[in-house]
């Protein structure tokens, strides 16, 4: 079993609509909780970063964290197309988020 | 924001030969990088820890021989590739931490290696 599972999609949706992406993990230890976007052939842009359970709003953002069910989401309103990427969530156990254990990472297109 | 370079961007080497791609923290100062490698439509997989003035810690796996890592700086760490072959070919990527402000990680924009 991986540490950290995430489905790979694809997803699409249309413009406009709450998008919800989802990890799940296994190390309860994990205490530091990161979203990424990453466009085709770039590197990972933090999004979200989120220290143990909660939430966090960002704009059109919301990342949640639930450490009794292992699960963290990101929400994402008024979908547009150039949101349209790769979403990472990414999770570390050691003080100063080192060392970071990603999922597989969801390709997401919004529609126009 | 923060900004973490790398150079280059893409690269062609041939095989056997090796190659230097360097990750540089641009407005801040980074004791710890990270090198991670990421093939087509899957995840990051850390290569290794880079830790300013001292030697890498490299993952299980990692031939450290053939992807030495030097961090010379606060603000630059190198991977080299040595003998490279197609099968090293994949994308490359660095990280740094910025301590300051909540300990948070930002990404280069990686460098696509490709060795024929």
């Amino acid at each position: 079993q991986k540490e950290v599972e995430q489905d790979p999609g694809p997803l699409s949706v249309p413009e406009g609509a709450i998008v919800s992406l989802n990890c799940t993990y296994s190390n309860s230890a994990f205490q530091y909780f990161m979203w990424y976007r990453q466009y085709s052939r770039k590197g990972p842009e933090l999004l979200m970063y989120t220290y143990s359970s909660g939430n966090k709003e960002d704009g059109r953002f919301t990342a949640q964290v639930d450490k009794s069910s292992k699960y963290i989401s990101l929400f994402i309103r008024d979908s547009q197309p150039s949101d349209s990427a790769t979403y990472l969530c990414a999770m570390s156990a050691l003080q100063g988020a080192q060392k970071l254990v990603f999922g597989q990472g969801t390709r997401l297109t919004i529609n126009p | 924001g923060a900004v973490v370079s790398q150079h280059p961007s893409r690269v062609i080497c041939k095989s056997g030969t090796s190659v230097k791609i360097e990750c540089r923290s641009l407005d801040f100062q980074a004791t710890t990088m990270f090198w991670y490698r990421q093939f087509p439509k899957q995840s990051l997989m850390l290569m290794a820890t880079s830790n300013e003035g001292s030697k890498a810690t490299y993952e299980q796996g990692v031939e450290k021989d053939k992807f030495l890592i030097n961090h010379a700086s606060l603000t630059l760490s190198t991977l080299t590739v040595t003998s490279a072959h197609p099968e090293d070919s994949s994308f490359y990527i660095c990280s740094a931490r910025r301590t300051v402000s909540g300990n948070t990680i930002y990404f280069g924009e990686g460098s696509w290696l490709t060795v024929v």
